[in-house]
C-alpha cells in the first residue's frame, strides 16, 4: 500500500510567479484535501476534491485553485505568490462513500516566496 | 466554524515520564484524529478515535464525544515522542472538512 506523496519538497518562488504543487493520493483513497502550515501554526484546510469537483473550501482566496485527476491524484496552484503565501503545504488523502478511517497525509511541499 | 483547543501549549519532560494531552471542541463531531508532527514537518497519524478508547503500545487515546473531548496519553516517553501533537476533528455540519487544534509542543529531555 503506498501512502500519500508530494512533490516538490521544497519549493522557491519570487512574490507574483505561479506555482503549481502535486500530490498522488494513498492507494484506495478517492478523495484529496490540501492544507497551508505556515511557521508555528496548526494547518488550514484550503479544500478538498471528491470525484475530480471542488467539495469543500476554507477561507482561501481565489487564487489558490485545485484539480483532481481520474486517478485521484491532485494539483494546488496557487497565483500572483505573496510572501504570506510562505508555508508547508499539505496533501491528505481518505476514502469516501465507505468505512471511514480518517485522513493520512503526505510529507508536504515547502514553499518559500522571496 | 468548529473550535478546537488544545492544552498544554507546552509541555517539558525527563525521559521516562508520563504525559496527558487534551482537546476540547465546539461541536458535535464525525471524526476526531490525533497526529504528531516530526520536526521534518511529516503529519503522523496516531489514532482515528471520533468516540471510545484506543491503544498502540505506549499510546492511548480516549473520547468523550458527548462531553466534547479527547485526551492523549503517552507513557515511558522517549526522546523520539518529541514534536508537536494536534488534535484535529471533522464536524457533522458545515463545509469545512478536518480542522485542526493550535497543537501541543512536547520536549523530552534525556
Amino acid at each position: 500500500e503506498t501512502g500519500v506523496t508530494q512533490s516538490p519538497t521544497h519549493l522557491i518562488k519570487t512574490r507574483g510567479q505561479q506555482v503549481t504543487l502535486r500530490c498522488s493520493s494513498q492507494s484506495g483513497h478517492n478523495t484529496v484535501s490540501w492544507y497551508q502550515q505556515a511557521l508555528g501554526q496548526g494547518p488550514q484546510f484550503i479544500f478538498q476534491y471528491y470525484r475530480e469537483e471542488e467539495n469543500g473550501r476554507g477561507n482561501f482566496p481565489p487564487r489558490f485553485s485545485g484539480l483532481q485527476f481520474p486517478n485521484y491524484s491532485s494539483e494546488l496552484n496557487v497565483n500572483a505568490l505573496e510572501l504570506d503565501d510562505s508555508a508547508l503545504y499539505l496533501c491528505a488523502s481518505s476514502q469516501a462513500d465507505s468505512a471511514f478511517y480518517g485522513y493520512t497525509f503526505g510529507s508536504g511541499t515547502r514553499l518559500t516566496v522571496v | 466554524g468548529i473550535q478546537v483547543e488544545q492544552s498544554p501549549p507546552d509541555l517539558i519532560l525527563q525521559e521516562g515520564a508520563n504525559s496527558t494531552l487534551r482537546c476540547n471542541f465546539s461541536d458535535s463531531v464525525n471524526n476526531l484524529q490525533w497526529f504528531h508532527q516530526n520536526p521534518w514537518g511529516q503529519l503522523i497519524n496516531l489514532f482515528y478515535i471520533p468516540s471510545g478508547t484506543k491503544q498502540n503500545g505506549r499510546l492511548s487515546a480516549t473520547t468523550v464525544a458527548t462531553e466534547r473531548y479527547s485526551l492523549l496519553y503517552i507513557s515511558s516517553s522517549q526522546t523520539t515522542d518529541s514534536g508537536v501533537y494536534f488534535c484535529a476533528v471533522e464536524s457533522n455540519f458545515g463545509n469545512e472538512k478536518l480542522t485542526f487544534g493550535t497543537g501541543t509542543r512536547l520536549t523530552i529531555i534525556p
